[in-house]
């Protein structure tokens, strides 16, 4: 499947402070996904974009559609400890269902 | 309501033994899904059903892989004869319908597989 190129690969950061993520990908995606996965578990759907352009929020988290449907970013504004984990990029096709997944963004936050 | 689930949660097996994995999803799901996770990379799609059918296998990696689902609920992974490079996490999700671009998939915990 594509490969979404992901990046920063992991951040480390102090609680209180943004961080921003993005995600592109040579081929375009009709659907743009960010999903967390904690230890031990699946992935965990944080919010779905399914418009170019789109710019959805969900608490603390916005994400955004890139216009060329080629990228997306996620950021996560006063971060806490909880937000620790890995943040995934996904993206589907158009009229697909099959998620293709960017490698992920580990997050590290002190207190 | 009970999510997804799977087992067994791990699974250490011998180089050319066979093993099942094994998901039940979410109770009214007719879509799933099996992905693969290796070590520090992203979800890598193996397999989607529909019902009891599997309309999109072109993610399994060789023949060695094979999944079925039972009773349009269900389903279990396959690996025949495996090789260490099978090691990964294996992940089932389910979503209402498999259709439409607002289908949220939900995700199992996965089972850890260890070929050693």
């Amino acid at each position: 499947g594509q490969q979404l190129n992901q990046s920063p690969q992991s951040m480390f950061i102090q609680e209180g402070e943004d961080v921003s993520m993005n995600c592109t990908s040579s081929s375009i995606f009709n659907t743009w996904l960010w999903y967390k996965q904690d230890p031990g578990e699946g992935p965990v759907l944080l919010i779905a974009l399914y418009k170019a352009g789109e710019l959805t929020s969900n608490g603390r988290l916005t994400a955004q559609f890139g216009i060329t449907r080629k990228d997306s970013f996620l950021n996560i504004s006063a971060s806490i400890p909880s937000d620790v984990g890995i943040y995934f990029c996904a993206g589907i096709r158009n009229s697909g269902y099959a998620l293709n997944f960017g490698k992920g963004t580990s997050l590290l936050v002190t207190p | 309501g009970a999510g997804v689930s799977q087992s067994p949660s791990n699974k250490v097996t011998e180089k050319g033994k066979d093993v099942e994995l094994r998901c039940d999803p979410i109770s009214g799901h007719t879509a799933l899904y099996w992905y693969r996770q290796s070590l520090g990379q992203g979800l890598e799609f193996l397999i989607y059903f529909q019902g009891n059918s599997a309309p999109d296998k072109s993610g399994l990696p060789s023949d060695r892989f094979s999944a079925e689902r039972t009773g349009g609920s269900v389903s279990t992974l396959t690996i025949q004869r495996t090789q260490q490079e099978d090691s990964a996490v294996y992940f089932c999700a389910s979503s209402r319908s498999g259709t439409g671009r607002t289908d949220e998939q939900y995700f199992g915990p996965g089972t850890r597989l260890t070929v050693t």
